[in-house]
């Protein structure tokens, strides 16, 4: 079945530094990639999304390209702010049987130091 | 943005016991999902729900649980009887259309069973 593989549990870093945070995944079928954020207390919410291989994808100042050579979708952003401190979900759409769904990552949680 | 609304945020229930988990999906959505994360683990798919009917579920939707949708309200999911396992954070969803499209999160409900 599909997967996705986020190697990172924690990353810590200070503000201004840049930011990447790895996601690979596994699929046998159509490959539509999410990145979710989640704050704290919060709903987890779309950041960004690509179907398109090899192409760069921008929202809110973070960036991820679909490369499926690699089977993967690393966000990464060129300066971390106070504020990116959250919990960061890749996930990988898919259509079963009947409808779709999302297979998610197990997270990076994301701290910003000053 | 739309918002998914999730009622309660956190419920404490005795094994055995009957719960109803509700979700307040956006308003013109069509399209449900209920996702469970265990703590510490990533969030799996359960269910997902359409036109009043499951289109699909997983393997961890098992016979004691059931969702519905009576008459535009409240999309529910009921576990009767709950186990010790079904301790976990339960995330609602809804999406306008059946595709790649973005799912929207409610900030889940924090479900525990003495």
């Amino acid at each position: 079945g599909d997967s996705v593989t986020q190697t990172e549990g924690l990353v810590t870093l200070t503000e201004g530094l840049p930011v990447m945070l790895n996601c690979t995944y596994q699929t046998a079928y159509s490959t539509f990639l999410f990145w979710y954020v989640q704050h704290l207390n919060e709903a987890p919410k779309l950041l960004l999304k690509s179907s398109t291989d090899n192409k760069r994808t921008e929202h809110q100042g973070f960036h991820a390209t679909l490369h499926k050579s690699s089977s993967s979708f690393h966000l990464q952003k060129s300066s971390a702010q106070l504020s990116d401190s959250a919990l960061y979900y890749c996930a990988l759409s898919d259509r079963g049987n009947m409808g779709y769904k999302l297979t998610f990552g197990t997270g990076t949680s994301l701290l910003v130091d000053p | 943005g739309p918002k998914v609304l999730q009622i309660p945020s956190h419920q404490i229930i005795d094994m055995g016991q009957m719960v109803t988990l509700n979700c307040d999906p956006v308003s013109n959505h069509l399209y449900f999902y209920w996702y469970k994360q265990i703590l510490g683990q990533q969030m799996e798919f359960l269910v997902n729900f359409y036109n009043g009917k499951v289109m699909e579920k997983s393997k961890l939707f098992k016979d004691q649980f059931s969702v519905e949708r009576p008459d535009g309200s409240y999309f529910t999911l009921k576990i009767q009887p709950t186990a010790l396992e079904d301790s976990a954070v339960y995330f609602c969803a809804s999406s306008e259309q059946d595709n790649y499209a973005e799912q929207f999160f409610g900030p889940g409900t924090r479900l525990t069973v003495l």
